[in-house]
């Protein structure tokens, strides 16, 4: 199994551009999560999804969108994208409260 | 809103000693524990979690927790330099079996 798989690792963005960032999970869990870190923060929750084709607000959902069309997939939209958005992107999946995240992609927006 | 509370360090033990790191959280409902060890540049890893009152060995670490107290700790016994990291905190709310709320972490160093 791979686990949670992220691409990209890296990405340098012009402020206004729109990327999308993938993930996606071998592993068959229901539950899938967007976060976002920032240097000395916590991981911050960002949008979330029970299942396919439902998702949810999280604590930071603002400048960003998520679809979630199978079990496995769970991308990210980044619209207009602002230096405010240059963090460090992690996915995570679960079937219970023990999430498993991947390995992440850096984002910097200029 | 609902918050957990960790020491953000540096916190510096000598090789062979005892880390103890600490959290505390805001929800008195919430019901799941959680320790994330995060290494420079990496991604969180799952480390331990709790769920009753008390402790919880494993290997080298053992999970606290005391929910009168709204406290939960992880105490490393003989430290090694490879377990200098970022430890998160990671609490599931009342009436989520789903949903995390992280602390901002605990650095730790281990000297040789």
């Amino acid at each position: 199994n791979a686990g949670v798989t992220q691409t990209p690792k890296f990405r340098i963005l012009k402020i206004g551009q729109s990327m999308t960032l993938q993930c996606t999970q071998d592993m068959n869990h229901n539950y899938m999560y967007w976060y976002r870190q920032d240097p000395g923060m916590g991981l911050k929750l960002i949008y979330y999804s029970v299942g396919a084709g439902i998702t949810d607000k999280g604590e930071v959902p603002n400048g960003y969108n998520v679809s979630r069309s199978t079990t496995e997939d769970f991308p990210l939209r980044l619209e207009l994208a602002a230096p405010s958005q240059t963090s460090v992107y992690f996915c995570a999946s679960s079937n219970r409260a023990e999430q498993y995240f991947g390995p992440g992609t850096r984002l910097t927006v200029t | 809103q609902k918050e957990v509370e960790q020491n953000s360090g540096p916190l510096s033990v000598p090789e062979g000693a005892i880390a103890s790191l600490n959290c505390t959280y805001s929800d008195r409902g919430s019901q799941s524990f959680f320790w994330y060890r995060q290494y420079s540049g990496k991604s969180p890893e799952l480390i331990m979690f709790i769920y009753s009152n008390g402790d919880k060995e494993d290997g080298r670490f053992t999970a606290q927790l005391n929910k009168a107290s709204q406290y939960v700790s992880l105490l490393i016994r003989d430290s090694q330099p490879s377990d200098s990291a970022t430890y998160l905190c990671a609490v599931s709310p009342g009436g989520s079996n789903y949903k995390l709320t992280f602390g901002k972490g605990t650095l730790l160093t281990v000297n040789p």
